[in-house]
Order: C-alpha cells, then structure tokens, then sequence
C-alpha cells in the first residue's frame, strides 16, 4: 500500500489564485481529514469527510471546499489564495481511531 | 475529548529510555489514550493507543494508571531519530471523532 499520497510537495500561488491540493489513500478507509499547520504551531483542523458524499467543517474551514466523491480521493480547493493560507497542508485517513498522515503540501501564498 | 496536559519539552540520552508523561484527569471511560509523533517537516505518526491495560508495539509502550489520569509513552532505546513532537490525545474509538492536537512534548534525543 501506498498509504495517504498528497500532490504537489511544494506549490507557490500568487493572491487571488486557486488550486486544489490532491490526497489520495488506498487502504479503503470511510474517514479522511485535512488539517494545516502554520510555522512553530500545531495542526488545525480544516475540513473532514466520515465517507463517499458525506463532508464537514472543522476549526478552519473559511477559504476552503472539499468535496469526496470516492472513498480514496479527498482533493481540498482554495478558492482565491490569501497569504494568510500559507502553511503545510496534511491530509490524513483513519481506521478504528487511528489517523495516518500523508507527507504534506508545503503552500506558499505571494 | 479530554484534555491532555504535557510537559513542553525533554531530553534524552541516546540509548536510554525515554519516558513521555501525559495527564488527562478528565478522561471519560470511553476514551483512549492515543500517542502520535511529529518529526520535523514529516505530517505526524501514529505509535500505540490504548484504553486501560498497557500496551506494548514495535515501537513503544503505553503504560496507563489504574485511575486513568495519566499514562506515560515509553521509548525504550531512544535513537537521535526519535527526536520529534509527542502528542498525548484522549478520544474515544471512533473515527469520526477527529483529532485536536495541543502542545506535545519537544522530545531532543541527545548523544
């Protein structure tokens, strides 16, 4: 198994523009969840999804949208990039209460 | 989920053990205690979980008080590759509870 994938590793936006980061996991797991964590603080909760059509909000959501039409996919969209979105974007899947994370978007907003 | 107090950071010898303190006097019966690392830049790890015996995997050893209020992670060799942030979270078995991360405890394995 490849685990929980994330594309791209790095990406560079300028203001006002949108991109949609990609998780991917191939271990069938019903719950998925993006978080982000800024330099020096720890992860914040951003959207999540308890399976296939089903998603919501966590502590950050503002500027964000997921939609989850697989069970392996769970792509997260920034609308119109702010500077205050550049963070480390980790996206994670769980099985029986345990989360496992991908190795993180690195996204830095111009 | 409960709340999960740490202390913000320790040192270890490489080698030795390391012993990571977690209280949650609030803990309710139904939930766990799960213990996660972040090793720098890397998106966190999950190492052991449990909910009233000790537990004990390749990685490490979860020992958790009769009373529950508290549970220490035990690295039992440390290598300067555990250093990493610790996080003791308490929720229960369900994964659509998600996770909420503090502090941790900044774990510096020195040689």
């Amino acid at each position: 198994n490849a685990g929980v994938t994330q594309t791209p590793k790095f990406q560079v936006l300028k203001t006002g523009q949108s991109m949609t980061l990609q998780c991917a996991q191939d271990m069938n797991h019903e719950y998925m969840s993006w978080y982000r964590q800024d330099p020096g603080m720890g992860l914040r909760l951003i959207h999540y999804s308890v399976g296939a059509g089903i998603t919501d909000q966590g502590e950050v959501p503002n500027g964000y949208n997921v939609s989850r039409s697989t069970t392996e996919d769970f792509p997260l969209r920034l609308l119109s990039a702010a500077p205050s979105q550049t963070s480390v974007y980790f996206c994670a899947s769980s099985y029986e209460g345990a989360w496992f994370f991908g190795p993180g978007t690195r996204l830095t907003v111009l | 989920d409960a709340k999960t107090t740490q202390p913000p950071s320790m040192d270890c010898a490489e080698g030795r053990a390391a012993n990571l303190p977690c209280n949650h006097s609030t803990i309710s019966g139904n939930e766990y205690v799960y213990w996660y690392r972040q090793i720098h830049s890397q998106g966190p790890q999950y190492i052991i979980h449990g909910l009233k015996n000790n537990e004990t995997n390749e990685m490490a050893s979860l020992i958790i008080t009769e009373d529950r209020k508290s549970s220490t992670l035990i690295l039992p060799h440390a290598t300067l590759r555990d250093t990493a942030v610790y996080y003791c979270i308490a929720k229960n078995n369900n994964a659509g509870n998600m996770l909420t991360f503090g502090g941790g405890t900044r774990l510096m394995v020195k040689p």
